[in-house]
């Protein structure tokens, strides 16, 4: 079946360290996204990528870091700069960037304890 | 301003009845306008999507945008209580809502 899978579903991450999030794809996307969701703020993007070795930050990639070595993935690691880490971190994938329809991974619970 | 807006509700209507979930936007460029369904500690599921203006439905779900008023909108109806979930408003890939808590009482 083709679809995003995200891994880990649970992670918690002691303060000061980094964890890498992993997101794999299986539609033959270009693109590729990261997105950050906290009650009540909705989705927020964190990093996107149109095209392979090449990505792009978005409005808070403040203390994350990606890469895109290849088409069919794209993890995000959480920094110790992050401030605020705790969330729920969803991947996404669409065909190209802009006017076209994302779909989603199952999403990744991150908390710092 | 924020790209989107969205009233967060939440929303709760007895089944059957139609429901009107909406969003405004700022930028009168924007073109392509999606749906999405969120089930709790789920990824949003792609409900539907129009490009630029006008009406589309699908089975008891109708997407509309007014670009005229910058207004986009979605009506359920027949409303399920498996409809209970949270609906985001986006545009292109960029821009999303808060989403609106919707629960549909039996």
């Amino acid at each position: 079946d083709g679809g995003i899978t995200q891994s880990p579903k649970y992670l918690f991450r002691k303060e000061g360290q980094n964890v890498t999030l992993s997101c794999e794809q299986n539609l033959n996307h270009d693109a590729m996204y990261w997105y950050r969701q906290d009650p009540g703020q909705g989705l927020r993007l964190i990093y996107y990528s149109q095209i392979v070795n090449d990505f792009q930050k978005g409005d808070i990639a403040e203390g994350y870091s990606v890469s895109r070595e290849k088409k069919e993935s794209f993890p995000l690691t959480v920094t110790s700069a992050q401030k605020n880490p705790t969330a729920f971190y969803l991947c996404a994938s669409s065909v190209g960037v802009r006017n076209t329809e994302a779909f989603f991974g199952q999403g990744t619970r991150l908390t710092v304890v | 301003q924020k790209e989107v807006e969205q009233d967060p509700g939440p929303l709760s209507v007895p089944e059957g009845a139609i429901v009107s979930l909406n969003c405004t936007y700022s930028n009168s460029a924007f073109q392509y306008f999606m749906w999405y369904r969120q089930y709790s500690r789920k990824g949003p599921e792609l409900l539907m999507y129009t490009y630029s203006s006008g009406n589309k439905e699908d089975g008891r779900f109708t997407a509309q945008v007014d670009k005229s008023s910058k207004y986009i909108s979605l009506f359920i109806r027949d409303s399920q209580p498996s409809d209970s979930a949270t609906y985001l408003c986006a545009i292109n890939q960029f821009y999303f809502g808060t989403g609106t808590s919707l629960t549909v009482i039996p």
